[in-house]
């Protein structure tokens, strides 16, 4: 399973944007790329997910580099309750879907 | 809301005693999946299933078993606790063809 490489905290100040990097050196091309974020006392919860091209929705954005081997989810306007962990995952369809988290990134939100 | 539940929620049990986790959904999905998660490890696949009778085994799948004998149920026995199975154990289902949807949680402690 290619791995994903993620900073182990950053902080963010409320209201500003946040730039969450993620590097996969080693996917596939098969392999999408998915965000998933879990608050505190809570199981994971679906945040995001692209293959090639960038992608928007409520939560955030995804923007992929042109390789695939780095992407990074951007929140436009960090709100307290965005506090979170968030987990960068390489998952290939063609495997049941399986996921394989990594430590993934803690975002502390700062009012 | 995916409509997965998991019970019990919080079990406290003794060293080699058997225990089954169960995990219950209501909107026929095919693919189910059982996490652990512990501190400093994130979440680890145990097991999961494509379909009823049909499973697999995960990263960390010695020490469990599951079983899929109805759609809406996936289970997951400890057939004789020890101590390193203490963890939050979570569910999920896929929704979709790509987002997983993970369920509150079951946090096990063996004594």
């Amino acid at each position: 399973d290619a791995k994903t490489t993620q900073p182990n905290s950053m902080e963010s100040n409320e209201e500003e944007p946040v730039h969450l990097p993620c590097n996969h050196s080693t996917i596939s091309g098969t392999d999408y790329i998915h965000w998933y974020r879990q608050l505190p006392s809570q199981g994971p919860e679906y945040v995001i997910h692209g293959l090639t091209s960038n992608v928007n929705n409520r939560m955030a954005s995804l923007a992929i580099a042109e390789d695939r081997k780095s992407s990074t989810l951007i929140l436009h306007r960090a709100t307290l309750r965005d506090a979170a962990v968030y987990y960068c995952i390489l998952r290939d369809n063609n495997q049941g879907g399986k996921l394989i988290f990594g430590q993934g990134t803690e975002l502390s939100v700062k009012p | 809301d995916a409509g997965i539940t998991q019970s019990p929620r919080h079990k406290v049990t003794e060293t080699g005693t058997p225990v089954t986790l169960r995990c219950h959904q209501t909107e026929n999905h095919r693919y189910m999946y059982w996490y652990r998660q512990d501190p400093g490890h994130g979440l680890r696949l145990i097991h999961y299933s494509y379909g009823v009778k049909d499973t697999d085994k995960g990263e960390v799948s010695d020490g469990y078993s599951v079983s899929r004998s109805k759609t809406e149920d996936f289970l997951l026995t400890l057939e004789s606790a020890t101590s390193s199975q203490t963890s939050v154990y979570f569910c999920a289902i896929t929704e979709g063809r790509y987002e997983q949807y993970f369920g509150p949680g079951t946090r096990l402690t063996v004594t």
